[in-house]
């Protein structure tokens, strides 16, 4: 158990729809990144929080978006979803803001399914 | 940019053998290293990084790797797998201007047979 929780595990919708990922730091930690695991892309980094605020944008479409709230847990968003945005959405958390040499902690991910 | 290259989707290999999962980079920066695995239905654990200094990483699981800046490879390795070994293991970069941010390979699923 990384210490990362998400919810929810698993997510079947419809497309056009519109879900919302929530993602729980490890405590203590300040960065949350999100990235997307899909057969044809593999695992790519979404969008990465410290503190609150926005720090490094990926290959994160314009129908997606993030936050991170004050208590340090971070949602995703995805809106008007198509079929090829079913995939595996990892959150993973560090300790601080360049985190480059830190280790990133991943949770168990939530598994959406788009129909 | 940044880019890694898993040179092997599925590497099969019997229990208590060898195996070396191949990995190479390309950036025009100095890198951070990194190997995570993947059980089935798990998120992801890292095994070990290399962030400077000895070129041989020793990680948890009986894994190391050697970063060889020269062949930008970072290879894993182990001397004896077991068959709690099977799972699929990422290679991952990063550098100092990346705030963390991971690059992944395409991922190698170690199968390992009794």
């Amino acid at each position: 158990d990384s210490g990362v929780t998400q919810t929810p595990k698993h997510l079947i919708t419809a497309t056009g729809q519109r879900v919302t990922l929530r993602c729980s730091p490890r405590s203590g930690d300040l960065s949350v990144y999100w990235y997307q695991q899909s057969l044809d892309q593999g695992l790519q980094f979404l969008i990465q929080y410290y503190n609150g605020e926005e720090r490094a944008k990926g290959n994160i479409l314009e129908r997606f978006s993030a936050q991170q709230f004050p208590d340090l847990h971070s949602e995703l968003n995805l809106s008007s979803l198509e079929l090829g945005d079913s995939a595996l959405y990892f959150c993973a958390s560090s300790v601080d803001l360049a985190a480059t040499q830190e280790t990133q902690y991943f949770g168990p991910g939530t598994r959406l399914l788009v129909l | 940019a940044q880019s890694v290259t898993q040179l092997d989707s599925q590497v099969p290999v019997f229990e208590e053998a060898p195996v070396e999962l191949r990995c190479n980079y390309s950036s025009s920066v100095s890198v951070y290293l990194f190997w995570y695995v993947q059980y089935p239905n798990q998120g992801l654990q890292l095994l070990l990084k290399y962030l400077s200094g000895s070129t041989l990483v020793k990680g948890i699981n009986g894994f190391e790797a050697e970063f060889n800046k020269s062949q930008t490879s970072f290879h894993l390795r182990k001397p004896s797998v077991h068959i709690s070994d099977t799972a699929e293991y990422f290679c991952a970069v990063s550098d100092r201007a990346s705030y963390g941010k991971l690059t992944f390979g395409q991922g190698t699923i170690l199968t390992v047979h009794p």
